[in-house]
């Protein structure tokens, strides 16, 4: 069965600093891989996302993740944190013809010090 | 821009009562799911829709828990009786055909609580 793992549970980083936010995945083909962000007491908004081709793929808000298959990760950073980039972000995984069905890791809270 | 709208956004009940959640997705978007986020935990799939069909509820706890989508558009999540444990944040989410590299677009939740 399919499995995400993000090793980090908090991460603190001062303001104007890089960022990286681990995330492993379990799945024995090529998975459909998400970054999602959540906001205290909001839902969840998509970063971006990997299916095929280009391994390093850009999303919103200046964010981007590389899909490494050797390792299984999935791995997202940003160049330069700014203090609106504390929220929780989860990786997600999709497994391939079961509609869509998404399986997150339990999340990294990012707090960002001035 | 088209947003998915959850109501309510917070609820406070005991447990043994009964409770009901409503999600209204993007329009046209044929895929539905439910999603249960337990605080410190990433959203797990409670059940999912296909216009007014049930695709997947295999993790659905079906002796408290039922959702319907009864004309393919806005659903309904009812558990009754409610349990201490079923504190939670409950997701609503929708695409537009349901196919693995669609965005999922989530709702606000409804956070619930029970004492």
């Amino acid at each position: 069965a399919q499995s995400v793992t993000q090793p980090d549970i908090h991460i603190t980083v001062s303001e104007g600093a890089s960022l990286e936010l681990r995330c492993n995945y379990s799945y024995g083909a090529t998975p459909y891989l998400f970054w999602y962000v959540q906001s205290p007491g909001q839902g969840l908004q998509l970063l971006l996302k990997y299916f095929s081709g280009d391994t390093l793929v850009q999303g919103i808000k200046g964010f981007e993740a590389e899909f490494k298959r050797s390792q299984s990760s999935f791995n997202l950073r940003k160049p330069s944190v700014h203090w609106s980039d504390a929220a929780e972000y989860f990786c997600a995984v999709g497994a391939r013809n079961q509609g869509g069905k998404l399986i997150f890791g339990q999340g990294t809270e990012l707090s960002v010090k001035p | 821009e088209a947003e998915v709208a959850q109501s309510p956004r917070y609820k406070i009940t005991e447990k043994s009562q009964a409770v009901a959640f409503w999600c209204d997705p993007i329009s046209g978007h044929a895929t539905l799911y439910w999603y249960r986020q337990i605080l410190g935990q990433g959203p797990e799939l409670l059940v999912q829709f296909q216009d007014e069909s049930v695709v997947d509820d295999s993790q659905l706890p079906k002796d408290r828990f039922s959702a319907e989508r009864l004309k393919g558009v806005d659903s309904t999540l009812k558990i009754q009786p409610a349990e201490l444990g079923d504190s939670a944040m409950y997701l609503c989410a929708s695409s537009f055909r349901g196919r693995e590299e669609e965005t999922q677009y989530f709702g606000p939740g409804t956070r619930l609580l029970v004492l």
